[in-house]
């Protein structure tokens, strides 16, 4: 019963460093989602997809890039980490095939430091 | 283009004391609203859902009614507990651009003293 699976869950990075936050879901979702959460802003959306092979910019892509790998696996890369780039991340996932009920399941969380 | 604006946090109430965190919504016709939850260390999850207009979702305690005229989903409970504590997240679908994608408002966070 995993849902939504997020890799780690903490990390530090120093400035400039690159890393990949992973992500796979295991209930046969079509869209999956990246938002960010920061004190006082509520979740703001990354980048989403919602399909195999095809991926959108959200409110804030700035300094991300994103693969969806397969049906199951959505990553978030950050090439070059920058201080404002500290936030806890979400990963998401749903089923549109019912849109006015759709649902979206999250992970855990992985709250990055760059230092 | 769509959003959700929330009343600002923190609320304090002890226990027993009856709730309401205000959300209205601006969007292009009549989409699907979502309260979500999340418990302190932990991911989002779905609290409870309207689909059209005068719809009330409800779940553990809570309610909200879509309301079309006020442009509204307020969330309500009539007797909160401890361990109702938490951050909740008013929703809506935003469907431009072909896709379906949840819109989210800034949160409310939720204090419940015995």
């Amino acid at each position: 019963n995993a849902g939504v699976t997020q890799t780690p869950k903490f990390q530090v990075l120093k400035t400039g460093q690159s890393m990949t936050l992973q992500c796979a879901q295991d209930m046969n979702h079509n869209s999956m989602y990246w938002y960010r959460q920061d004190p006082g802003m509520g979740l703001r959306l990354i980048y989403y997809s919602a399909s195999e092979g095809t991926t959108d910019k959200g409110e804030v892509p700035n300094g991300y890039n994103v693969s969806r790998l397969n049906k199951r696996e959505f990553s978030l890369r950050l090439e070059s980490a920058a201080p404002s780039q500290t936030s806890v991340y979400f990963c998401a996932s749903s089923d549109p095939d019912y849109p006015r009920n759709t649902e979206a399941f999250f992970g855990q969380g992985t709250r990055l430091t760059v230092v | 283009g769509n959003s959700v604006t929330q009343m600002e946090g923190p609320v304090t109430l002890s226990e027993e004391a009856f709730l309401t965190i205000n959300c209205t919504y601006t969007a292009t016709g009549y989409p699907s609203l979502f309260w979500y939850v999340q418990y302190p260390g932990e991911g989002l999850q779905l609290l409870l859902k309207a689909t059209k207009a005068d719809d009330k979702g409800s779940n553990k305690g809570f309610e909200a009614t879509y309301r079309k005229e006020t442009t509204s989903f307020h969330l309500e409970k009539g007797s909160v507990q401890v361990s109702d504590s938490a951050v909740y997240f008013c929703a809506l679908i935003d469907g431009s651009g072909g896709y379906n994608k949840l819109i989210f408002g800034a949160g409310t966070r939720l204090a419940v003293h015995p």
